[in-house]
């Protein structure tokens, strides 16, 4: 059965300390990992999409890196506006499989 | 562009009444999801759609049922409302597994 699990559950950081978010998942075959952000009484907000083991994705402050079993979310230098729950979801192919399945998501609070 | 529309935005419900969750997407959109989103838990799906005509169970389809005459409109319907059932539900949908979901801004339901 397709899981997708996240860790941590929740990570508190100082302004500007880097730091990683994990994602595992299992999938028979992988049409894509997607990494999105939710903010606090809305719906997620896409960020990335990685296809194939060894690719890498940006934007500003994050960076996501995808291997066959897992993908990190690196954040550096983060910002009190980077504070969100980041979520991470696997579509697989074909069968019981071609769906958008999501973890449980990682809550970042960033101080000033 | 509207992106997913979903309607209600709040709806407070008494134990064993029925509503349907409106959402319907702009897009042209080849599958629809329906999720739900416990207070902070992820996204579990519950039903889903690969196309008009088309749909099939997620993690969490008990107590619910869809239906998807056109490419635009997916429906959830809640038959006999239970307290289990209050929570936020989001409608999301993509034009294939590869691409990236867009979502709605969600419905907070309450059983009482």
């Amino acid at each position: 059965e397709d899981q997708v699990t996240q860790s941590p559950e929740a990570l508190r950081l100082q302004e500007g300390e880097s730091s990683s978010l994990n994602c595992s998942y299992t999938v028979s075959g992988l049409r894509g990992l997607f990494w999105y952000r939710q903010d606090p009484g809305k719906g997620p907000e896409f960020l990335f999409t990685l296809y194939s083991a060894g690719e890498e994705k940006e934007k500003e402050r994050l960076k996501a890196t995808l291997t066959k079993k897992e993908s990190f979310l690196h954040i550096t230098a983060p910002k009190p506006e980077d504070s969100a729950t980041y979520l991470c979801a696997v579509h697989g192919y074909g069968g019981a499989t071609n769906k958008l399945i999501f973890g449980t998501g990682t809550l970042l609070a960033v101080q000033p | 562009n509207a992106g997913v529309t979903q309607t209600p935005k709040f709806r407070i419900l008494k134990i064993g009444q029925s509503m349907t969750l409106q959402c319907t997407q702009d897009m042209n959109h080849n599958y629809m999801y329906w999720y739900r989103q416990d207070p902070g838990m992820g996204l579990k799906l519950i039903y889903y759609s690969v196309g008009a005509g088309i749909t099939d169970k997620g993690e969490v389809p008990n107590g619910y049922n869809v239906s998807r005459s056109t490419t635009e409109d997916f429906p959830l319907r809640l038959e006999l409302a239970a307290p289990s059932q209050t929570s936020v539900y989001f409608c999301a949908s993509s034009y294939e597994g590869e691409t990236e979901a867009f979502f709605g801004q969600g419905t907070r339901l309450t059983v009482v």
